[in-house]
């Protein structure tokens, strides 16, 4: 089965600009998370879809924002990108069941670079 | 202010010793934990986890120690293996009964396992 994967992998912006990063999830998984990873800040809760609805939302600006399509697949966008935005972007999908936690797989990420 | 706190940044062992790694928490409504590995280029990837209803949870080199009342897990591997070496980020989740997807992350610990 395959895993999650993302595109692109590696993405150059420069401050200002808008980027849509997409996620395809494990086929089946219908819940897909986002999480930024920086040096500083480690790794952090964007938000989390299901059924394309966005379910959980972590302390991040307007300016993020994500989608989830009727096949699971996601997009984040980041609009009027700033510096600090430079980081890694990872994706993760997990199963949805009626208890108990379901293990979330993450992709490879994205780095972007905001210049 | 950080939830999951991981102090060590780096830790470096010897092959064939106990490599331990610590985890702290802060937020009391946290009851399931995680510790996930991290390769460069690579999304991190599940190791092992701990209820909070438990005190240890045990997989092969690897086991979990839970201690709700200092709010504290650590993870050991025994014996150390260089292909152990990576990024170790201890997670936790509240409402893990529930549909609460949300992960939150320590800054992560790079081990280092010496031949």
């Amino acid at each position: 089965k395959a895993g999650v994967t993302q595109t692109p992998r590696y993405l150059i912006k420069t401050r200002g600009q808008q980027v849509t990063l997409s996620c395809s999830p494990i086929s089946g998984h219908r819940s897909v998370s986002w999480y930024q990873q920086t040096p500083g800040q480690g790794l952090q809760f964007l938000f989390e879809y299901f059924s394309e609805t966005q379910r959980n939302k972590g302390n991040f600006p307007g300016r993020f924002s994500g989608r989830q399509f009727s096949n699971s697949r996601s997009e984040m966008n980041v609009s009027t990108l700033e510096l600090g935005d430079s980081a890694l972007y990872l994706c993760a999908s997990s199963l949805v069941g009626d208890q108990g936690y379901n293990e979330q797989f993450f992709g490879p990420g994205t780095r972007l670079t905001v210049l | 202010d950080q939830q999951v706190k991981q102090n060590s940044p780096s830790l470096s062992v010897q092959e064939g010793r106990i490599s331990i790694l610590n985890c702290d928490y802060t937020n009391s409504m946290f009851d399931y934990f995680l510790w996930y590995k991290k390769y460069p280029a690579e999304g991190p990837t599940f190791l092992i986890s701990i209820s909070s209803i438990k005190d240890k949870n045990e997989d092969g080199r690897f086991t979990v120690f839970l201690n709700k009342s200092a709010k504290h897990l650590s993870l050991h591997i025994v014996p150390s293996q260089p292909g152990d070496s990576a990024v170790y980020f201890c997670a936790a989740i509240s409402n893990s009964g529930g549909s609460n997807y949300k992960l939150t992350f320590g800054k992560g610990t790079l081990l280092t396992v010496n031949p």
